[in-house]
């Protein structure tokens, strides 16, 4: 298995711009989830899908994040506007169940200038 | 609010030894308990998952342990070598939330 794949692994914009990171869980994983990790906040928790449904999105820091997921295996964390404070690691994470077992992607590293 | 410390933040052993990380929860209505390790600029890779219901869970030279009535469980590493070097992690699903810990910094010197 491929594990989670996530794409772009890098992202470089300017403030204002749309930023859309992808993940493809792995294969009969039915729980996505994705992180974002800063130096100051640690690991937080944006949002958790169940079989393709968000189950909670309370992580999810404003109304410039949304993320969705059209089918089990691809689902998109879109920014719209980009600002500076963005800049992170955002990391996705699948598991079969809801509180199984996690496995992680290797993350995109996102720099809004 | 589940909280999640890790202690100690940084910790460096020379090689061969054994060691011990912690990690303490506030919040016991845990489903399990999972330890990862993470390389610098890398995601984080799954070492081992102990389910509430048990106490202790082990993969080669790691061991880990939970009790939850007090709140803590402990990563033990026999034997350490340069590549394990690496931060852990520790995180607990809650309701329908998963908390993280900061994490303990390890460095193994040859």
């Amino acid at each position: 298995d491929a594990g989670v794949i996530q794409s772009p692994r890098h992202e470089v914009t300017e403030m204002g711009q749309e930023v859309t990171l992808r993940c493809k869980p792995i294969s009969g994983h039915n729980s996505l989830f994705w992180y974002r990790q800063t130096m100051m906040r640690g690991l937080e928790l944006l949002i958790y899908f169940n079989n393709n449904v968000p189950i909670d999105d309370s992580g999810m820091p404003e109304d410039r994040f949304s993320a969705k997921m059209p089918n089990a295996s691809f689902s998109t964390l879109k920014i719209q506007p980009s600002e500076p404070r963005d800049s992170a690691v955002y990391f996705c994470a699948s598991s079969r169940d809801g509180n199984n077992e996690q496995f992680f992607g290797p993350g995109t590293r996102l720099t809004v200038l | 609010k589940q909280e999640v410390t890790q202690i100690p933040a940084a910790l460096s052993v020379p090689e061969g030894e054994n060691l011990v990380l912690n990690c303490s929860f506030t919040d016991s209505a845990i489903y399990n308990l999972q330890w990862f390790r993470q390389d610098p600029g890398k995601g984080l890779t799954s070492l081992l998952l102990i389910q509430s219901s048990q106490r202790e869970q082990t993969s080669g030279r790691l061991n880990a342990s939970l009790d939850k009535s007090s709140g803590r469980s402990t990563l033990y590493i026999a034997a350490s070598q340069p590549g394990d070097s690496a931060t852990y992690l520790c995180a607990v699903p809650t309701g329908n939330q998963f908390y993280f810990g900061t994490g303990t910094s390890l460095t193994v010197i040859p």
